[in-house]
């Protein structure tokens, strides 16, 4: 069957350090695969995009790495702060339609 | 930027009554937006695929009666609960492209349902 899977567990991390959240699927093919922060009673918020043919993608202190072979996409965060404590939510697209699936969501706790 | 306003952002209603949520593109078209559903401290289920001028695209498992959606405009899409249950309560989320296929959802903030 078809699964997008995030650590379920909470990532609790010290101020300044680096965050690495990770998303495995199976059973996808994505051409895309899409990173989203969702804060409590909101709607998530795009973060980075990044394509099957882009090994790695950097926005500002946000770094996605995408690779097909493992089936899996890493999330970075450096230098974090506890601003950026929030869930975080890969997606990709589930079949001809478009439409985006998402992961469970990593809960990620910055510490000051 | 794109921009998805939801509304009511919460509602509480009885048994057995209908809740509409009302889901507009502000400043962009989309002929298609996505519902979606989270029960807490889970993932966003999606539920139905709303098409300006035609019908929506449900998700197995949604009940088409009992979640209608209307998207009569190229900036609104309506979710109506009918006959809501308690087991209905839940946050529902809409969303929308600005661009083409393959660029970032854009999403509404959602609307906190109680059904009491």
């Amino acid at each position: 069957s078809q699964k997008i899977e995030q650590n379920s567990e909470a990532l609790n991390i010290q101020e300044g350090k680096t965050a690495t959240l990770t998303c495995n699927y199976t059973n996808y093919s994505p051409a895309y695969l899409q990173w989203y922060r969702q804060d409590p009673g909101r709607g998530p918020v795009f973060l980075l995009l990044i394509r099957e043919n882009e090994k790695e993608k950097r926005k500002e202190r946000l770094k996605v790495t995408f690779d097909t072979t493992l089936k899996q996409s890493l999330f970075h965060i450096t230098a974090s702060q506890p601003a950026d404590s929030a869930t975080y939510l890969c997606a990709l697209e589930g079949g001809a339609t478009n439409k985006l699936i998402f992961g469970t969501g990593t809960l990620l706790a910055v510490q000051p | 930027g794109a921009v998805v306003s939801q509304h009511p952002s919460r509602v509480i209603c009885k048994s057995g009554t209908s809740v509409k949520i009302e889901c507009r593109s502000l400043d962009f078209q989309a002929t298609t937006m996505f519902w979606y559903r989270q029960f807490p401290k889970q993932s966003l289920m999606l539920m139905a695929t709303s098409n300006e001028g035609s019908k929506a695209t449900y998700e197995q498992g949604v009940e088409k009666d009992k979640f209608l959606i209307n998207h009569a405009s190229l900036t609104l899409s309506t979710l109506t609960v009918t006959s809501a249950h308690p087991e209905d309560s839940s946050f529902y989320i809409c969303s929308a492209r600005a661009g083409n296929s393959n660029s970032p959802l854009h999403f509404g903030n959602g609307t906190r349902l109680t059904v009491t």
